[in-house]
């Protein structure tokens, strides 16, 4: 069983959809970040979090401690938004992150 | 500040020819990653340095792969004697201590 499991996916949803990506992990974190990566590579931090919720523009990230669970939410979604979305734990005292496998996301227009 | 910086962006090789890659970091970061990514997959820890000191390496660096970081500022990582294996999605990230990553946009090889 991986680390880290996301779900779903894939996800597919029409322009303007709430979108909820889930993140579940198996071990004890100081930091859960949500990665963007869009094709040919290129990764962007969205969200660095350890409790509670943040939120920046149409994004909203929310972690769950206890639980060991963190929800990416994207409102009024658009074409643009679609990426691969990747879950990141930083555990242990390696300071290493360790990666979900992703949730492709794609806004049809 | 440009951001992180990785060269080149794509490298074909044939199989047992050596490659190097460069990261450049962003320049007040003194925590440097070295990831790996194969396709459909989340990427996978290679290695970091905190300044110029290799901290911590995965079991998936082989004796082939060797990352320096000589002045604490750039980082180079070598892989010697390719494999078709090897062909991923190189990224680069680095930090300021435990500060949000900053990730380059990666240098994808594929040996022949």
């Amino acid at each position: 069983k991986n680390e880290v499991e996301q779900s779903p996916q894939n996800l597919t949803a029409q322009e303007g959809e709430f979108i909820t990506i889930n993140c579940s992990y198996s071990v004890g974190i100081s930091a859960l970040h949500w990665l963007q990566q869009h094709p040919g590579g290129g990764i962007v931090s969205l969200f660095m979090l350890s409790s509670g919720k943040k939120k920046h523009g149409r994004l909203i990230a929310t972690i769950n401690i206890q639980e060991k669970h963190s929800s990416l939410h994207i409102t009024a979604s658009h074409p643009r938004d679609s990426a691969v979305y990747i879950c990141a734990v930083i555990s242990g005292s390696a300071r290493q992150l360790t990666f979900g496998s992703g949730t492709q996301l794609t806004v049809l227009p | 500040d440009t951001g992180v910086s990785q060269n080149p962006r794509h490298k074909i090789t044939k199989r047992g020819q050596n490659v190097t890659f460069r990261c450049d970091p962003i320049s007040e970061h003194n925590r440097l990653y070295w990831y790996r990514q194969t396709l459909g997959q989340g990427p996978e820890f290679l290695t970091y340095f905190q300044n110029e000191a290799q901290l911590e390496k995965s079991r998936l660096l082989s004796d082939r792969f060797s990352a320096e970081r000589p002045k604490g500022s750039f980082s180079t990582l070598e892989i010697q004697r390719t494999e078709q294996g090897d062909s991923a999605m190189y990224l680069c990230a680095s930090s300021f201590l435990d500060s949000p990553l900053h990730f380059g946009n990666g240098t994808r090889l594929t040996v022949t």
